[in-house]
């Protein structure tokens, strides 16, 4: 199936921990997001890739660190969790130019306890 | 700043009737998209609008955009309960590849 698809779908870790959400689509676009949701709905953009290169670095902690291997993959890596970063972490693609918008993959639900 | 505002933020209607979400934005953009989301699910783009006084279609919904007056409409016909769900607008901050948000707006329609 052609998709944006993200693992793990469900994440329950503790304070102080390290994690990594995985994200890969095969829809051929060049440019990856990550977006945050909170409990409220609200999305935020946290950071994008076109081609692997970094395009967009909004105000996040530094504990945020993604990494593009390749065009097609978009990880976000996060130390030392804290309470607040608990969300749903959107991993989204798009082609350039926007005519078709973005395709957003399952969702991560992150929650640290 | 490019702000986006959704009206209303939560809206409960009877299976039947019509009503419309508005969208208004702050900046000028010529291009806004609608995105739905279930609970629990991921968000699906549902009409991608392009240039001033775009209309699209599809099924019960029908999506304006009117770029002079910074406002985008989504319309629902005859809504019925599989249409709830949350509802957002994202405007394209001139091609620096990012969409600014709206809030959402929860739609619930009861039997």
């Amino acid at each position: 199936d052609t998709a944006v698809s993200q693992t793990p779908k469900y994440l329950v870790t503790q304070m102080g921990n390290d994690k990594s959400i995985k994200c890969e689509q095969n829809l051929g676009h060049d440019t990856m997001y990550w977006y945050k949701q909170d409990s409220k709905k609200f999305l935020k953009i946290m950071f994008s890739y076109n081609n692997k290169e970094l395009i967009i670095n909004e105000t996040v902690p530094n504990r945020f660190s993604p990494k593009s291997p390749d065009k097609a993959h978009l990880n976000l890596h996060i130390n030392s969790l804290e309470l607040g970063d608990s969300a749903v972490y959107f991993c989204a693609s798009s082609l350039p130019g926007f005519n078709y918008g973005y395709t957003f993959g399952s969702g991560t639900r992150l929650t640290v306890v | 700043e490019l702000k986006v505002e959704q009206n209303p933020l939560f809206l409960s209607m009877q299976e039947g009737k019509n009503y419309t979400i508005y969208c208004n934005y702050s900046t000028t953009s010529d291009r806004l998209y609608w995105y739905r989301q279930d609970p629990g699910k991921s968000l699906e783009s549902l009409f991608v609008l392009l240039s001033n006084g775009a209309v699209k279609q599809e099924g019960r919904l029908m999506a304006s955009l009117d770029t002079k007056a910074r406002l985008s409409t989504l319309h629902i016909t005859a809504a019925v309960h599989d249409l709830s769900a949350t509802y957002f607008c994202a405007v394209d901050l001139d091609s620096n590849y990012q969409l600014i948000w709206g809030a959402g707006t929860k739609l619930i329609i009861k039997p």
